[in-house]
Parts: structure tokens; C-alpha cells; sequence
């Protein structure tokens, strides 16, 4: 298993630029989630999803945009990229029975100039 | 409401000595804790977690932690540091959000610097 992965590892955008991040998982998880981690903030909840067709937002969801069409795959989308959006990414992913026992993946660091 | 307090952002230590690294907690209902590990470019991992039972729980890389529910702590401990201890930690406590879903909320993180 590769576990959870993502893409980009690494990405720089100017101000108003959209892109995708990728985030998928091969361990057949239901839920899925997005983190977005700023030094002295930890991680904070942007987006997650319970199952493919299901999403909903965390504690800091604007500005982004998420949809689940498969179990697999849940990207997080930027439409306007602004400076405050700088931030390293994560992807986490769990079985809906093991609330506890959440992978993460390796992380995406953005940087918006 | 939940939140997680780490009381130091930043703890340097020489190898071989111990550590402990301190979380406390606010919440008014039954709490889920947990400690993950972050080494340098990778996500985090989990070390431990407290779920019930036993107060003193222990995790991998021979970190333990125990819960105090008294003093609404759950602090980290190893007796011996080693070099490739240094990362950063965070202590997480997890909560029910909408729909049912178990979210965790995290501290600010405390960075762990072993030196030689």
C-alpha cells in the first residue's frame, strides 16, 4: 500500500491563480480531510468527506473547495489563490469504524506571492 | 469547546536525558487524546493515544504518556532521548463535529531538539 499521497510536494503561486491539489489513498478509507498547518496554529480542519458524493466543511473552509467522486481521490481546489493561503497541506484519511486511527499524508507546502 | 494547550513552543535537550513535553486540555464531556510525531518534510504519524482505561499509555520509539484527568493533562514522556528524537509533536484532543464526524483538534506543536 502507498498509503496516502499527494501532490504537488512543493508549489508557488501569484495571487489569483487557481490549481488542484491531489490527495488519494489506496487503503479503501471512507473518510477523508484536509488540514492546512501554520507555525503556532497546529493543524486546522479545511474541508472533509464521509464517503464519495459526501463533503462538508471544516473550521476553515474559505476560499477552497473540495469533491469526492470516488473513495480513492478527494482534491482540494484554490479558484483565487491569495497570500494568506500559504500554508503546508495535509491529507488525512481513516476507516469510518476507526475514528482514531487517522493516516495523514506527507504534505504539500504552498507558497502565494 | 475543546482546545489543546502546549505549554512549550520549543524544547532543547541533550541526548540520553529525558523529556517531557506538556499538553493540557479543555473539555466538559469524555475526551479522546492523542500525540503524533512530525519529522522534518513528512506528515505526521501517531505515537499514542488514550481512548480509556489505563492512565499511562504507551506508544512507539518508547514515548508514554499519562492522562490526568484532574489536571486535564496528557504529557508526553521519554526516559532517554535519542538524536533521531528531534521533530515536532503535537497533542491532539478529538471531538464530534457536524454529521457525526470525529475531528481532531490540534495544539500549536512543541519542537523536540536533541543535541549531541
Amino acid at each position: 500500500n502507498a498509503g496516502v499521497t499527494q501532490t504537488p510536494k512543493f508549489q508557488v503561486l501569484k495571487t489569483g491563480q487557481s490549481m488542484t491539489l491531489q490527495c488519494a489513498q489506496d487503503m479503501n478509507h471512507e473518510y477523508m480531510s484536509w488540514y492546512r498547518q501554520d507555525p503556532g496554529m497546529g493543524l486546522r480542519l479545511i474541508h472533509y468527506s464521509v464517503g464519495a458524493g459526501i463533503t462538508d466543511q471544516g473550521e476553515v473552509p474559505n476560499g477552497y473547495n473540495v469533491s469526492r467522486s470516488t473513495t480513492e481521490d478527494f482534491p482540494l481546489r484554490l479558484l483565487s489563490a491569495a497570500p494568506s493561503q500559504t500554508s503546508v497541506y495535509f491529507c488525512a484519511s481513516r476507516l469510518a469504524q476507526a475514528p482514531y486511527e487517522q493516516y495523514f499524508g506527507p504534505g504539500t507546502r504552498l507558497t502565494v506571492t | 469547546a475543546q482546545s489543546v494547550t502546549q505549554l512549550d513552543s520549543q524544547v532543547p535537550v541533550f541526548e540520553e536525558a529525558p523529556v517531557e513535553l506538556r499538553c493540557n486540555y479543555s473539555s466538559s464531556v469524555s475526551v479522546y487524546l492523542f500525540w503524533y510525531v512530525q519529522y522534518p518534510n513528512q506528515g505526521l504519524q501517531l505515537l499514542l493515544k488514550y481512548l480509556s482505561g489505563s492512565t499511562l499509555v504507551k506508544g512507539i520509539n518508547g514515548f508514554e504518556a499519562e492522562f490526568n484527568k484532574s489536571q486535564t493533562s496528557f504529557h508526553l514522556r521519554k526516559p532517554s532521548v535519542h538524536i533521531s528524537d528531534t521533530a515536532e509533536y503535537f497533542c491532539a484532543v478529538s471531538r464530534m463535529f457536524s454529521g457525526g464526524y470525529n475531528k481532531l483538534i490540534f495544539g500549536a506543536g512543541t519542537r523536540l531538539a536533541v543535541h549531541p
